[in-house]
């Protein structure tokens, strides 16, 4: 079956810092992968995502990459600010047309100014 | 444009009693999907609704039940509840065969005591 692991949080970033939060899956065939951010007290809101191999996803200065040979969807940031604390999930979806989320557990982001 | 709303935003039962959730989509999309995130946990999926019928399901038992209506809102509900089913429960909303991301509402934070 499907599964997303991320590492394990907190992780904790003084402003203007490098983010990197580690994410490899396993799924059957080609899915598409995803990186949502949830806020406190609010639902999720996807981030940025990648249908195939090699694609590059972004917004809002995060960016991941398809990586097959490595099962892995990284999400990066040059420079973390305060704003950008809350908790990060890797999801993937496989291409069932059921659009239906395998999520990790998320990793928790603080950044302090 | 509205998003995806989902009522009530907390609620609190007692073990064995039954609940009901509710979820209107965003405007322009005809499925959704319902999730359970437990505290410090991924959300895992629970149902997909699609032309009021259940298209796929998750790993639940049978005390979790789903209905779609022909306006496309969904309810979500749960019987016989156990303190193991408190968690947030979103509700997420797409539209079939685009391969359109999922949108979330904010959830529904229930309490069994």
């Amino acid at each position: 079956g499907n599964s997303v692991t991320q590492m394990e949080g907190p992780v904790t970033l003084s402003e203007e810092a490098f983010l990197t939060i580690n994410c490899t899956y396993t799924a059957t065939g080609y899915p598409s992968l995803f990186w949502y951010v949830q806020y406190p007290g609010e639902g999720l809101q996807l981030l940025l995502k990648a249908t195939k191999a090699d694609d590059k996803g972004s917004n809002k200065g995060f960016e991941a990459t398809y990586r097959k040979e490595t099962t892995s969807f990284h999400l990066e940031k040059g420079s973390v600010q305060v704003s950008d604390s809350a908790v990060y999930f890797c999801a993937l979806t496989s291409n069932s047309g059921y659009s239906t989320l395998t999520f990790g557990k998320g990793t928790m982001l603080l950044v302090s100014p | 444009d509205a998003g995806v709303t989902q009522s009530p935003t907390h609620l609190i039962k007692t073990r064995g009693q039954q609940v009901t959730l509710r979820c209107s989509p965003k405007s322009g999309h005809d499925t959704v999907s319902w999730y359970q995130q437990a505290l410090g946990q991924g959300p895992q999926f629970i149902f997909q609704y699609y032309e009021e019928e259940e298209r796929q399901r998750g790993n639940f038992p049978d005390r979790f039940s789903g209905h779609q209506f022909p306006n496309y809102s969904s309810e979500l509900n749960v019987n016989a509840l156990l303190l193991g089913d408190s968690a947030l429960y979103l509700c997420a909303s797409s539209l079939v065969g685009t391969g359109s991301p999922l949108h979330f509402g904010n959830g529904t934070r229930l309490t069994v005591t």
